[in-house]
């Protein structure tokens, strides 16, 4: 399974935006790059995916470079409500879903 | 849209006994994964199926879990005995299709204590 990078943990202010790195140097042409959060006590939810080109959501941005062997999710303005842990994904032709460690955003007042 | 439920939410256990999990995935949706999630650790594949069939077990510890999907629809994991570190959050999720370009949605899970 291709692997992913991330801090373990970031911290911002509210209304403030957010950009989370993800390396994934490894990155094999037809992997596709999604995100997905969890919030305390739930399940992890979709957050947005991309393959190439930047994409954009209501939720959340995703800059990925051009070489795409790192990535980065944008929360534009965030909320408390954005406190979670933050996983960087990469979905492979195998169809697996592997989660790594991610990151835990901690959102102050 | 109904989402991903599972049943039950709580199950304490002691060890060396069973335990069955229930998952019923959102309508339509050919891909059932189940994952163990360890405290403080992110999600673990256990098992993956299309429709009925089993497209990756390999991490599912064969010799006590076991997983099935009848029909397609709802699926059940069962631990038979139970370890102590067995203990975890199972959660089930479902997509369209296995494809790299759909998203998968989550259940709430199943906390399971093993004491």
């Amino acid at each position: 399974d291709a692997k992913t990078t991330q801090p373990n943990s970031m911290e911002s202010n509210e209304e403030e935006p957010v950009h989370l790195p993800c390396n994934h140097s490894t990155i094999s042409g037809t992997d596709y790059i999604h995100w997905y959060r969890q919030l305390p006590s739930q399940g992890p939810e979709y957050v947005i995916h991309g393959l190439t080109s930047n994409v954009n959501n209501r939720m959340a941005s995703l800059a990925i470079a051009e070489d795409r062997k790192s990535s980065t999710l944008i929360l534009h303005r965030a909320t408390l409500r954005d406190a979670a842990v933050y996983y960087c994904i990469l979905r492979e032709g195998a169809q697996k879903l592997v989660f790594g460690q991610g990151t835990r955003l901690t959102i102050n007042p | 849209e109904a989402g991903v439920a599972q049943s039950p939410r709580y199950k304490i256990i002691e060890k060396r006994q069973s335990v069955a999990f229930w998952c019923n995935p959102i309508s339509g949706h050919a891909t059932l994964y189940w994952y163990q999630q360890i405290l403080g650790q992110g999600p673990k594949l256990l098992i993956q199926f299309q429709n009925n069939g089993v497209v990756d077990d390999s991490q599912l510890p064969k010799d006590r879990f076991s997983a099935e999907r009848l029909k397609g629809v709802d699926s059940t994991l069962k631990i038979q005995p139970a370890k102590l570190e067995d203990s975890a959050v199972y959660l089930c999720a479902s997509s369209l299709e296995g494809g790299w370009n759909t998203e998968a949605f989550f259940g709430q899970g199943t906390r399971l204590t093993v004491v």
